[in-house]
């Protein structure tokens, strides 16, 4: 049975240039959860993505957004990244209503 | 808007001492979860405590929730280096709700 998979696990990129992170929950779980893991930091909530629809978001920009679809699968897209937007990005998979949190491996973000 | 802070940032312990993380919120919560993210890695579930009050236990760990469900603690027994890593709390406001996380306490321990 194959956990929560994330993709790339690692990128570079360059301020001004967009990004698409991709995430593959648990086997079950439909409802998918993006955060972003500044250094030394906890994860911070970006959004939760269920039937397709977004039903949470966090204090972030309007530069991130996503999609979920119809298999669950979810996409995170930064655009006009800041060198700020360097982080751990974090996919978790969830059951609705289930408290515990599935989280993928991440995708390290480096923005020169 | 809901804030989440977890005392001490750091703790190193010499190994076979013991280890206690504080978590608070500035709302009451539906349910505190527990995560463990070792260096380099990712968060992994440890526990989740739903009851005022409510005690779990988990070999030598032993996690609480407070009664007015704002606050929680984690109490590692007797640390052994493979505890080492950062300990983060996380709770939604509400059953459906976002999980907002903890800065974490990062736990080194001296072999």
């Amino acid at each position: 049975d194959a956990g929560v998979t994330q993709s790339p696990t690692h990128l570079i990129k360059t301020r001004g240039q967009q990004v698409t992170l991709r995430c593959s929950p648990k086997s079950g779980h439909d409802t998918v959860s993006w955060y972003q893991q500044a250094l030394g930091q906890g994860p911070q909530f970006i959004f939760q993505y269920y039937e397709e629809e977004e039903r949470q978001r966090g204090n972030f920009p309007d530069r991130f957004s996503g999609h979920q679809f119809p298999n669950y699968s979810s996409e995170l897209n930064v655009n006009a990244l800041l060198l700020g937007d360097s982080a751990l990005y974090l996919c978790a998979s969830s059951g609705l209503g289930a408290g515990e949190l599935f989280f993928g491996e991440g995708s390290r973000l480096t923005v020169l | 808007g809901q804030q989440v802070m977890q005392i001490p940032q750091y703790q190193h312990v010499q190994e076979g001492e013991d280890f206690t993380t504080y978590c608070n919120s500035s709302t009451t919560l539906s349910n505190i979860q527990w995560y463990k993210q070792r260096p380099g890695g990712h968060p992994v579930f440890l526990i989740q405590l739903v009851k005022s009050g409510e005690v779990k236990k988990q070999k030598r760990l032993t996690f609480q929730f407070g009664e007015a469900k704002k606050n929680s603690s984690l109490h590692i027994t007797a640390t052994q280096t493979t505890d080492v890593g950062t300990y983060f709390c996380a709770g939604p406001i509400a059953s459906y709700d976002k999980v907002i996380f903890g800065p974490g306490t990062s736990l080194s321990v001296i072999p």
